[in-house]
Order: structure tokens, then sequence, then C-alpha cells
């Protein structure tokens, strides 16, 4: 595609509910990021992959969260559980290589999570 | 741990006028700093991107400048219009692959 697309594009969960947000990266893309944005905050890193091997998991706040890249293209964050601070735009990144230093990390549109 | 900073956080102009959004972080060890647009609902837009090594980047009326050594870059819109008004996030990229964001500015620009 075009761009980065995410589904869904809203989520409203009850709390102690698992979802699971979709990211489809840019065709050929080899770096995949995941973000969380908070109300008025800017985006935090949540975690890394390059191809299907994530690389960088430091951001996730808890083990409820789980995010994979089986087949190095499309991702799924999976979050177990879910907390009323879970509740956040949940942003997918990605870059064509491993980051050079003009490497840019196009954003998709994200997912609205709201945990009730 | 980088901090970014960015003020402020609301910005409200008259058509024309000229912008000014700053940022300001910690560590000045970085590979590159960028400034990103945000519509409400939407993604991230990429403005421009500086490499630690530059001092300017320009594009169209954009304008934004990077003093490494004193961990500042600043942005400039020229005769800003209406629909510049969105939030202008900085993100700031170290020697990994992860962008440290400040929390915005939000600009409005009236008509």
């Amino acid at each position: 595609g075009a761009g980065v697309s995410q589904s869904p594009r809203y989520k409203v969960a009850k709390r102690g509910q698992d979802v699971a947000l979709r990211c489809d990266p840019i065709s050929g893309h080899v770096s995949l990021f995941w973000y969380q944005q908070a109300l008025g905050q800017g985006p935090e890193f949540l975690t890394y992959f390059q191809n299907e091997a994530q690389l960088d998991k430091s951001g996730l706040p808890s083990d409820r969260f789980f995010a994979e890249r089986p087949e190095g293209s499309v991702s799924t964050l999976k979050i177990q559980r879910t907390q009323q601070e879970d509740s956040a735009v949940y942003l997918c990144a990605s870059s064509r290589t491993s980051g050079g230093a003009l490497e840019t990390q196009y954003f998709g549109p994200g997912t609205r999570l709201l945990v009730l | 741990k980088q901090e970014v900073t960015q003020i402020p956080a609301a910005l409200s102009v008259p058509e024309g006028e000229n912008l000014v959004l700053n940022c300001s972080f910690t560590d000045s060890a970085i590979y590159n700093l960028q400034w990103f647009r945000q519509d409400p609902g939407k993604g991230l837009t990429s403005l421009l991107l500086i490499q630690s090594s530059q001092r300017e980047q320009t594009s169209g009326r954009l304008n934004a400048s990077l003093d490494k050594s004193s961990g500042r870059s600043t942005l400039y819109i020229a005769a800003s219009q209406p629909g510049d008004s969105a939030t202008y996030l900085c993100a700031v990229r170290g020697n990994d692959y992860k962008l440290s964001f400040g929390a915005g500015t939000t600009v409005t620009v009236r008509a």
C-alpha cells in the first residue's frame, strides 16, 4: 500500500478484556516500531522489530503487552487484561532500512483504545 | 534518558504572522532531529529532518535550525495560513533507532 495502515482505528474495551491491534507497514520496510501516545503527550517508544526479530521491547509497560511480527511484515500488538491506564493512541511506524542518518519513520493513523 | 521539551504548549496567531516553535533536549549526543505535524485523528507527517552535523533545513515556508551543543531546535513557519493549524512535534533520535518526542505545540492560525 501507499502508507502504513492500522486497524481497528477505534477500539472500546471493557476492563479485563484482551485486545489485538494490527499494523500493516509499507511494503518492503525492514523496521517496524510501536509507540503509545497518551492524551496531550508525545508518543513513547514501546518496541522495535527488524524484519521478524524483536530487537527491543524495553518500552513495553508490563508483561500484559506483547508484540509480534512473525513473517517480517504485518505486526500485531496484543494487550491482555486491559486496564484503564492502557487508554491511549497506539501508533505504528515503519522505515525502509535499519536506520541511517537520513532515515525517517513513516507513521500510521493510529488505533485509539479506550478502556472502560 | 533523553528528555525533550517543547515551548509553548499552545499558540494562537492571526493569519499571515510568522510562527516560532521551540524544542530543547537534554542529551546532545543525537543522531538527528525531526519535526512532525499531527492533525487530529491522524498519524504523524514528517516535515523536516536535520542530521546532527547540519545547522538547518528548509522546505518551502518551513525552516528548522539545530544547535546541538546547546540542545535546541527552532521551527519557523513563515506567513502562517489556517491550514497550518495542527500539533507540531519535535523528535530526537539518539545513537539507537528510538525517537524521543516532546509533548508538542498546538498551533491555531485564525483567519
